[in-house]
């Protein structure tokens, strides 16, 4: 089946740091998704992509939706400290005119440096 | 109110009981699923339904069940919870065309000893 690898699994950040974070796919999506998870939450969506080569921001967000359409990123400038959460990229594809369901990644944890 | 809501939050259970995880939306969505988390990990998909008529098995529906009662409602069901069962459980909810992605409820934290 589809299977999206998301890097890093983990990472620190120091206040004011800018961080970057990526998912590829075996497979192309027309549809990349950015969602972030507060401890004891549900995800919630960051940043939504539809065409290859989009760059999209929010706020202090960056994502882009790779040309291949297997692979996108997301960049968060200058950190603070309620960044820290897990950070999940999905993806979709419609098949025949019907949107197939969101494949997720695994998540970045983001952390803040001891 | 939230868009989609869980109830309970937090449940422990023992094992071998039968527990119902339920989900309500707002959103007016056909497209609703249930999910597992596991403590530091991702998320997987037990089962979801296209509509009232439909549900399909998602990546690990082992143990579980599921009803959509109506099209706001989905619920989820452990017909004998086991230990390994415990984990964070998120319900969602998507439009047809998924574009603006899946709206997760806040969770269900089940604890099953």
């Amino acid at each position: 089946g589809q299977q999206l690898n998301q890097s890093p699994q983990s990472m620190f950040i120091q206040e004011g740091e800018d961080v970057s974070m990526n998912c590829t796919s075996s497979s192309i999506f027309n549809t990349w998704l950015w969602y972030k998870q507060d401890p004891g939450e549900g995800p919630v969506l960051l940043i939504a992509l539809y065409k290859a080569g989009e760059l999209t921001s929010n706020g202090r967000l960056t994502a882009q939706f790779g040309i291949t359409r297997k692979d996108s990123f997301l960049n968060i400038s200058a950190s603070i400290p309620s960044d820290v959460g897990i950070y999940f990229c999905a993806g979709s594809m419609n098949y025949g005119g019907s949107q197939g369901n969101l494949i997720f990644g695994k998540g970045t944890k983001l952390s803040v440096k001891p | 109110d939230a868009d989609v809501t869980q109830t309970p939050r937090n449940r422990i259970t023992k094992t071998g009981k039968r527990i119902m995880l339920e989900c309500s939306q707002t959103k007016g969505h056909d497209r609703m699923y249930w999910y597992r988390q596991d403590p530091g990990l991702g998320l997987q998909l037990i089962y979801y339904s296209f509509d009232v008529k439909d549900i399909n098995k998602g990546e690990i529906s082992d143990g579980y069940s599921v009803s959509r009662q109506a099209q706001a409602k989905f619920s989820l069901s452990l017909e004998s919870a086991i230990p390994n069962q415990t984990a964070l459980y998120f319900c969602a909810t998507s439009d047809l065309t998924v574009n603006y992605g899946y709206t997760f409820g806040s969770g269900t934290r089940l604890t099953v000893v």
